[in-house]
């Protein structure tokens, strides 16, 4: 019962910087936008989180929109290793449980 | 991969038999959580805890239970593997808190023939 909606694939050249949109219209006051990503096979990997203002770390930048419902994962210089799916999940607070949907398959191309 | 060591990695098993797999960490994080992975699904929540010997279901948790009786083990078991349960199985830990994240295992990849 995934509470987020992405492109099921996108594509990124070398180099240039990697949008990947993430819609969460059902998203509540207190629930935060994570994202992960997988490589292959390998266990997901974390990136960011955040709940109202956006971030930024060492591998990526948060852009949540004002109304919350829709926020924004940029990758500034994607290189190959970038490939991989991209899963932005909303944490059910009360659950404290993480739902998965099926993600955005980036491929960065040389 | 922040102290989480699931085993085993790899496993083949017979339609019918029980099948126990193993999430060990390091991290004395509170919450842990069992994820199956199937391809055009991503990943889905099978059983997760908040505590010792505190479980609950996840959205896929029919015929699969679980049990933490330490806060460094979650054991996830298949009372009777049918091929449905043919899957790749991520185990995640967590700590309280609403900005936490959750850090992965490498996976168990099980085949049930």
């Amino acid at each position: 019962d995934a509470k987020t909606t992405q492109p099921p694939s996108m594509d990124c050249a070398e180099g240039r910087a990697a949008n990947l949109p993430c819609n969460h219209s059902t998203i509540s006051g207190n629930e935060y936008v994570y994202w992960y990503r997988q490589i292959h096979s390998q266990g997901p990997q974390y990136i960011i989180h955040g709940l109202k203002n956006n971030e930024t770390n060492e591998m990526a930048s948060l852009i949540i929109t004002e109304d919350r419902k829709s926020s924004t994962l940029i990758l500034p210089h994607a290189t190959l290793r970038d490939t991989a799916v991209y899963y932005c999940i909303v944490r059910v607070a009360a659950g404290n449980q993480f739902y998965f949907g099926t993600g955005t398959s980036l491929t960065v191309i040389p | 991969d922040a102290g989480i060591t699931q085993s085993p990695r790899h496993k083949v098993t017979e339609t019918g038999t029980p099948v126990t797999l193993r999430c060990h960490q390091t991290e004395n994080h509170r919450y842990m959580y069992w994820y199956r992975q199937d391809p055009g699904h991503g990943l889905r929540l099978i059983h997760y805890s908040y505590g010792v010997k505190d479980t609950d279901k996840g959205e896929v948790s029919d015929g699969y239970s679980v049990s933490r009786s330490k806060t460094e083990d979650f054991l996830l078991t298949l009372e009777s593997a049918t091929s449905s349960q043919t899957s790749v199985y991520f185990c995640a830990i967590r700590e309280p808190g609403q900005g936490t994240e959750a850090f992965f295992g490498q996976g168990t990849r099980l085949t049930v023939v």
